[in-house]
């Protein structure tokens, strides 16, 4: 079994400063581990992905997220927020099965807002 | 333009009504799915698919039906609509089944309300 908890329902800052949202999972075996990104009114987007490589990963838009398995995080940082990165943020764990079927499980979202 | 469709975008019904909710993939994907979005429950997995005729249920599936007859189309299909079934659902798609690795690229969403 797979869990992922966001850790703020909410984060918010002002456009320059830095950004940090949280992640901590549970999975009984090596996870991939996703962050995905929806504007308001659109679909999902792929920010980043962790697949047993690097640990540190680097994705669009200047974000990253660096996975640490003593600590079962995979928290999302990006150096100075703009404006246009107001968005909700999902974190999502994935573990294969012997079938090849998998099921994501998704955080329940960490909503940022970005002031002027 | 690679992309995941759906059909509609927004859809009003009453209870009982059957209705179909239409998603198509044009990047030759194997590995479709379904989700609700709630407030505060983030998206859980209602149907998956693997390949053509192969479907399996994910988190949420009752109240659901959903067919894979071709590689790009998977409808979802709401036999007798309840209230509860209010929600925004999205399709997705990713390259292949794999261990869990593929990204997932999301149709634009479906709101549908159930009155």
């Amino acid at each position: 079994a797979q869990s992922v908890t966001q850790l703020d329902s909410h984060v918010s800052v002002s456009e320059g400063t830095p950004v940090l949202l949280r992640c901590n999972y549970s999975s009984s075996y090596s996870p991939s581990l996703f962050w995905y990104v929806q504007h308001p009114n659109k679909g999902l987007q792929l920010l980043l992905k962790y697949t047993s490589a690097a640990t540190l990963v680097k994705g669009i838009n200047g974000f990253e997220a660096e996975f640490k398995k003593s600590e079962t995080s995979f928290h999302l940082t990006k150096p100075s927020a703009h404006m246009s990165d107001a968005a909700e943020y999902f974190c999502v764990v994935t573990v294969g099965s012997s079938g090849g079927s998998y099921i994501p499980t998704f955080g329940r979202g960490t909503s940022l807002i970005v002031h002027p | 333009e690679a992309q995941v469709t759906q059909n509609p975008r927004y859809l009003i019904t009453v209870t009982g009504k059957k209705l179909t909710v239409t998603c198509s993939q044009n990047m030759n994907h194997e590995y479709m799915s379904w989700y609700r979005q709630d407030p505060g429950l983030g998206l859980r997995q209602i149907y998956y698919s693997m390949n053509v005729e192969v479907t399996d249920k994910g988190d949420v599936p009752e109240g659901y039906k959903v067919s894979r007859k071709e590689k790009r189309n998977f409808p979802l299909i709401l036999e007798s609509p309840s209230p509860n079934q209010t929600s925004l659902y999205f399709c997705a798609s990713s390259l292949s089944v794999g261990q869990g690795t593929d990204t997932q690229y999301f149709g634009p969403g479906t709101r549908l309300t159930v009155l």
